[in-house]
């Protein structure tokens, strides 16, 4: 296993399009996280899953967003209705102790 | 509500010196504080975790020290080499969550 991978790489969409993001984290790890960053600030988090159960949720994460971690394994996570101000990296991390080792990330761009 | 600075935003050095960077923070109730380092464009990749508990990690050339009571933490790196060229963001996890908050980072450039 060679660590947390993101898909895609790179989004383009349409505003008021739906966007999906998965992750695949490092095999074994329990706890996953999403976070959002966008150019010269630090990453933001989204939310936060141990297993398959959603523990902590950001109040960025508006009702347009929604993040899944069926079986415990792999996360998507959702955009509906993207804006502009979606535009961003989101990045996904997991860890089983406490460092979070996190993906390449997903470069979304909203035109 | 926890807060993280990181000072200076940018530094440019050039090879073989020594350098400090640094991180504050609002909130000592904290878990572990974490560093990573950020080329452009991609992922982060952890350098060093401090417990709460501890006082300092080191790893090669690298070495974090933790003063919770004053909130402060620095990066220490030693014969920087241009390899070191990245951006390094400094984390802390707030006791009462599994979240990290990050700092906005300081954006290394090291001039062979």
């Amino acid at each position: 296993d060679t660590g947390v991978s993101q898909n895609p790489r790179h989004k383009i969409t349409k505003r008021g399009q739906n966007v999906t993001f998965r992750c695949d984290p490092i095999s074994e790890h329990n706890r996953l996280y999403w976070y959002r960053q966008t150019l010269g600030q630090g990453p933001e988090f989204l939310t936060y899953f141990q297993n398959e159960a959603q523990l902590e949720k950001s109040r960025l994460l508006s009702d347009r967003f929604s993040a899944e971690r069926p079986k415990g394994s792999f996360s998507t996570l959702e955009i509906q209705r993207t804006e502009q101000g979606d535009s961003a990296m989101y990045l996904c991390a997991s860890s089983s102790t406490e460092t979070q080792y996190f993906g390449p990330g997903t470069r979304l761009l909203v035109l | 509500k926890q807060e993280v600075t990181q000072i200076p935003a940018a530094l440019s050095v050039p090879e073989g010196e020594n350098l400090v960077l640094n991180c504050s923070f609002t909130d000592s109730a904290i878990y572990n504080l974490q560093w990573f380092r950020q080329d452009p464009g991609k992922g982060l990749t952890s350098l060093l975790l401090i417990q709460s508990s501890q006082r300092e990690q080191t790893s090669g050339r690298l070495n974090a020290s933790l003063d919770k009571s004053s909130g402060r933490s620095t990066l220490y790196i030693a014969a920087s080499q241009p390899g070191d060229s990245a951006t390094y963001l400094c984390a802390v996890r707030p006791r009462s969550q599994g979240n990290l908050i990050f700092g906005k980072g300081t954006k290394l450039s090291v001039k062979p």
